[in-house]
């Protein structure tokens, strides 16, 4: 199993640019999220996705979407790139587990900036 | 309002030295989870809890429901233990994750 497999590690983005970040399971998990970590602060939730066909928003939603089609993938897209976008992003999926509790993974993440 | 509070947020220890960080959090759980984030890497599950104690290898992880506190402690400490390590808590609908904003710790040789 490759886990959770995001894509790119790095970018560079120009204000107003748009791009998307992959984000893809192996694990056939039904749950899966996108969040930002910021300097300082806990990971805040973008985007998550509770099976394919279904997203919801986060806490911190504006200036993203995203979109389920698949179990697999969960990709994050940034619409017209702010400075305030600059940030590592996290994509992760999780399992409940019989017993109770969830279990959780992530990518390796992305660190966006854009000036 | 931070619904889970973790301390220290740093944390310098000499190579060998005991060290526990601790997490409170303020909100129902249906279990307590500790993260561990290498410099410029991914985020990997330490533990997952949801009562009592658990261990692996040096690491050893605690909770109290009653108090809503949990502590991550590391025996033996090693320059290779520098790291963030994070509190988060699951519950709710949508299986909501919240984080704790690290606890960075650097051994000294």
């Amino acid at each position: 199993n490759a886990g959770v497999t995001q894509t790119p590690k790095f970018r560079i983005l120009k204000i107003g640019q748009s791009m998307t970040l992959q984000c893809a399971q192996d694990m056939n998990h039904n749950y899966m999220y996108w969040y930002r970590q910021d300097p300082g602060m806990g990971l805040k939730l973008i985007y998550y996705s509770v099976g394919a066909g279904i997203t919801d928003k986060g806490e911190v939603p504006n200036g993203y979407n995203v979109s389920r089609s698949t179990t697999e993938d969960f990709p994050l897209r940034l619409e017209l790139a702010a400075p305030s976008q600059t940030s590592v992003y996290f994509c992760a999926s999780s399992f409940r587990l019989t017993g109770g509790g969830e279990k959780l993974f992530f990518g390796s993440g992305t660190q966006l900036s854009v000036l | 309002k931070n619904e889970v509070e973790q301390s220290p947020q740093n944390l310098t220890a000499q190579e060998g030295e005991f060290i526990t960080i601790n997490c409170s959090y303020s909100v129902g759980i249906s279990a307590l989870h500790w993260l561990q984030q290498h410099p410029g890497g991914g985020i990997v599950s330490l533990f997952m809890l949801s009562s009592g104690k658990k261990k692996h290898g040096r690491l050893i992880a605690t909770i109290n429901i009653q108090e809503k506190h949990s502590s991550l402690h590391i025996t033996a400490s090693h320059p290779r233990d520098s790291a963030v390590y994070i509190c988060a808590v699951s519950g709710g609908t949508g299986n909501q994750f919240y984080f704790g904003t690290g606890t960075s710790l650097t051994v000294i040789p």
